[in-house]
This record gives structure tokens, sequence and C-alpha cells, in this order.
């Protein structure tokens, strides 16, 4: 069964790094997401990409997150400055179309100290 | 806004008990319900999902009926095996050109099988 990949799967960086997690979604699928899940915590969404542009995003993806699709395969989300609050495992999901059933990545842990 | 309300966990069940776990949602027109689960240190997996009134999503045993009338989407399942404990997640989402395909996620209801 095709599956979302995501790089890496764990990541320590210190405070006010920047940081690059890396997805390839499913070849066939048009709309990209970013969820992220602070420990213990629910499930936010961050924001959805669809034809090279976020099509929406949440209040939690402020100007220190961008994305992009630099190729034909990848999605990455970038984090300019991490604070300490950004530690949470990062998902990467992705679906054929709007609403339909989204496929969520194995997910990257980010620890920011 | 959209939401999505889950019952407090944890929940815990001896093998083959009965399972339900409660979800019910806020949202204006007619959106699509889901199930994921959380197995632990993996990710999201879709579990089940309806897409219309009075639907009812079925896998691995697992089922919930989409009603309208109550706004709830609860999961059941008859007999639950020590492998079902997890984290369950009841999310809402939107089909259609118009609207982004995000989904809105419960706070999880995390559920512990006793052999």
């Amino acid at each position: 069964e095709p599956e979302v990949t995501q790089t890496p799967s764990h990541q320590v960086t210190q405070m006010g790094q920047e940081v690059i997690l890396r997805c390839v979604p499913i070849s066939n699928h048009l709309y990209f997401y970013w969820y992220r899940q602070i420990l213990g915590q629910k499930v936010e969404f961050l924001v959805s990409f669809y034809n090279n542009e976020i099509s929406e995003k949440s209040e939690i993806f402020d100007d220190q997150f961008s994305v992009e699709r630099p190729d034909g395969s990848n999605f990455t989300l970038k984090i300019r400055s991490t604070k300490l609050e950004d530690s949470a495992m990062y998902f990467c999901a992705s679906s054929e179309i709007s609403g339909n059933t989204i496929y969520f990545g194995e997910g990257s842990w980010l620890t920011v100290v | 806004g959209d939401s999505v309300t889950q019952m407090e966990g944890p929940v815990t069940l001896s093998e083959e008990a009965f399972l339900t776990i409660n979800c019910t949602y806020t949202a204006t027109g007619y959106p699509s319900l889901f199930w994921y689960v959380q197995y632990p240190g993996e990710g999201l997996q879709l579990l089940l999902k309806a897409t219309k009134a009075d639907d009812k999503g079925s896998n691995k045993g697992f089922e919930a009926t989409y009603r309208k009338e109550t706004t709830s989407f609860h999961l059941e399942k008859g007999s639950v095996q020590v492998s079902d404990s997890a984290v369950y997640f009841c999310a809402l989402g939107r089909y259609g050109s118009s609207n982004t395909g995000k989904l809105i996620f419960g706070q999880g209801t995390t559920l512990q099988v006793k052999p």
C-alpha cells in the first residue's frame, strides 16, 4: 500500500536553530498537509497546500513556519527559529482530493532544547 | 466553528469485552467523519470513515454510524483484543473544491485492553 514517508523520525535541535522536516507524499496525491501533536494533546492542523500554494493555515502557523514543494515529490516544513514550545510530533499527510481520505506519515519527533 | 468532542480516557477493558468510545461533533452542513488510530510509537492510521448521514463505516471489527440527529459518530467493537490497545481519534473533515480538506480532531481516547 502506498504510504507517506517522513524524515527524520526524530530530531533534537537547540532553541533558535532552523529545522526542516521532510515528507514524500503519496505519488498521485494533490493535497498536502502538516499537523502537529504536542505530547499528550490533540492533533492540530497547521497548514494545507495545493497547487503550489497554501490553501489554509491555522493561527499556529505564524511567520516562523513555511512550507515548500521544492520538486515533484518532496514537501517540506521549515521552522525558522525554533522555540521550546515547538517540541512536538509533526505529521505530514496527503490526500487525492480535498477532504478525501487523508493519509498520514509516521511523524517526525522534534525536541527543542 | 467545527469541533469534535470525545469521551475522556483512559478506557481499560478486559479482552473480549465490548467497546464504545463516544464522539460528538459540532458543525454546519454535512461534514465527513473519521476514526483514526495511533498505536504506541506509530503515526495515525485511518480506521474507518463515513461521508453522509446514516452511513456506517467499518474495518477490523470496528464500526461507527454517522448520526446526524444526535451529531454523533461513536466507535464500537464487539470483542476487543490486547492488540487493539492504542489511542483512538475521532475527526471531522469536509470534501469539495471549496474546502481545504483539513481535519478537526478530538482529544483522543486511550484504550488499554488487558488479557
